[in-house]
């Protein structure tokens, strides 16, 4: 399978707190994605950080990739309660469509 | 608009109905997609549909036919399903196949098979 792996499965937190979750894969990628998605809802695109990016911010979120150890990290700064959702990587094969992750569901607790 | 619309949000069917599931996008996207969510797993690509024409199945059982009758339009037509059909449909749409940069989602079809 081409399916990132995440971890950690849930995570939860205090209001204020920072979170961090991690995404691995195994193929090489073309870029590497992070969506959102609320309970029982469409998933929203977050962010993208492409093969030759290391570091990439956008708002309260920060995204680092190594690819040569075939992870990445999504950080959210100062969570907020309306951060509770699952988390998913989607990892872009060279050339090819993308696969999601397995999902980390974030709770951040008021 | 930048939207991707499905409906119905919920449905429940018999074994032995049929029924459809709609999306539509007025974005100009000229790939559409059909994903199939489980509860707490991943969404798992079922069928592509890139300028109106079907590009990927995934090896989805033929009581899943999808349609595409134009460039804004995505069918999902259910016929003889079975209970472990339960799942979250979701639809998507990207400018063209093979284009990466990002999908637009649908908030999808709680479909419930009893």
């Amino acid at each position: 399978s081409q399916q990132g792996e995440e971890d950690p499965q849930a995570l939860s937190i205090q209001e204020g707190e920072n979170a961090t979750m991690n995404c691995s894969y195994k193929t090489s990628i073309n870029n590497l994605q992070w969506y959102r998605q609320n309970s029982g809802r469409g998933l929203v695109h977050l962010i993208l950080i492409r093969s030759n990016e290391r570091e990439k911010h956008s708002g309260r979120l920060r995204v680092t990739l190594d690819t040569s150890k075939k992870s990445s990290s999504l950080l959210i700064t100062a969570s907020r309660a309306a951060d509770t959702a699952s988390y998913f990587c989607a990892t872009v094969p060279t050339g090819n469509q993308f696969y999601f992750g397995t999902g980390t569901s974030l709770t951040v607790i008021p | 608009d930048t939207e991707v619309t499905q409906t119905p949000k919920h449905l429940v069917m018999g074994m032995t109905n049929k029924k459809s599931l709609k999306c539509e996008q007025h974005m100009g996207h000229r790939a559409m997609y059909w994903y199939k969510q489980k509860a707490k797993k991943p969404p798992e690509l079922m069928f592509v549909y890139s300028y109106e024409k079907l590009s990927i199945n995934e090896s989805v059982p033929s009581r899943f036919s999808p349609e595409c009758p134009n460039s804004s339009l995505l069918n999902l037509h259910l016929h003889a399903l079975q209970p472990e059909d339960s799942a979250l449909y979701l639809c998507a749409s990207s400018q063209d196949f093979g284009e990466t940069l990002g999908y637009t989602f649908g908030s999808g079809t709680r479909l419930t098979v009893v």
